[in-house]
């Protein structure tokens, strides 16, 4: 039962544009959600993450978004570059639940220049 | 400052084989992780621990064990190598719950044959 969710695998865009991606999730206890971004034979590094009691978050070219009612986040990069091209992973945690993290199966974006 | 140490980087085991994995940290984190990749699978959580002494159960614990004697050591040990445990393992440290993220390793590449 994956409890969060990422649909596409992968994405591609062009240098200069918008990407979305975007990550579902179905435990309505979940009250942090963040994103993590990670290279080939390196460690996720952590980019942003939003409390369910926001719906914006932003971080110079990031921002995350959540829907609560639809149980959807996405993230946003504006505009993406050639070195944002990396798998990037959806996670979510409970608080009370000794910061575990959930995290969806990624999805690949590759920005062409 | 190194972050997060995880050694090896590589290990091939034979099947009944045990070894440990080693992570360490020097940012004084209370929170630290296990984390198993996968293809397509996203980072499933094997144990965490929320501080020195204390360690609990992830969604994949079987075939593993943890210990937390200090703050700064978190060592995963398997106890009988399965091919099925070929994977790559992440250990993260969190200073905190919610918005704070977790800082990763760069990870160890098991190949149980």
């Amino acid at each position: 039962d994956q409890q969060v969710k990422q649909n596409s695998p992968s994405l591609s865009v062009q240098e200069g544009r918008i990407s979305i991606l975007n990550c579902d999730y179905t435990n309505s206890m979940f009250d942090y959600f963040l994103w993590y971004k990670k290279y080939p034979a390196e460690g996720p590094t952590f980019l942003i993450s939003i409390s369910s009691i926001k719906d914006k978050n932003e971080d110079g070219r990031f921002t995350v978004f959540l829907n609560k009612s639809a149980k959807h986040l996405s993230l946003h990069i504006v505009p993406s570059q050639p070195g944002d091209s990396a798998v990037y992973f959806c996670a979510a945690s409970v608080r009370t639940y000794g910061n575990k993290l959930v995290f969806g199966a990624g999805t690949i974006l590759r920005v062409k220049s | 400052n190194a972050g997060v140490t995880q050694t090896p980087k590589f290990q091939v085991l034979k099947t009944g084989q045990s070894m440990t994995l080693q992570c360490a940290q020097d940012m004084n984190h209370e929170y630290m992780s296990w984390y198993r990749q996968d293809p397509g699978m996203g980072l499933r959580l094997i144990h965490y621990s929320v501080g020195a002494g204390i360690t609990d159960q992830g969604e994949v614990p079987n075939g593993y064990n943890v210990s937390r004697s200090t703050t700064e050591d978190f060592p995963l040990r398997l106890l009988s190598a399965a091919p099925s445990q070929t994977s790559v393992y992440f250990c993260a440290s969190s200073a905190g719950t919610g918005a704070y993220g977790y800082t990763f390793g760069s990870g160890t590449r098991l190949t149980v044959v």
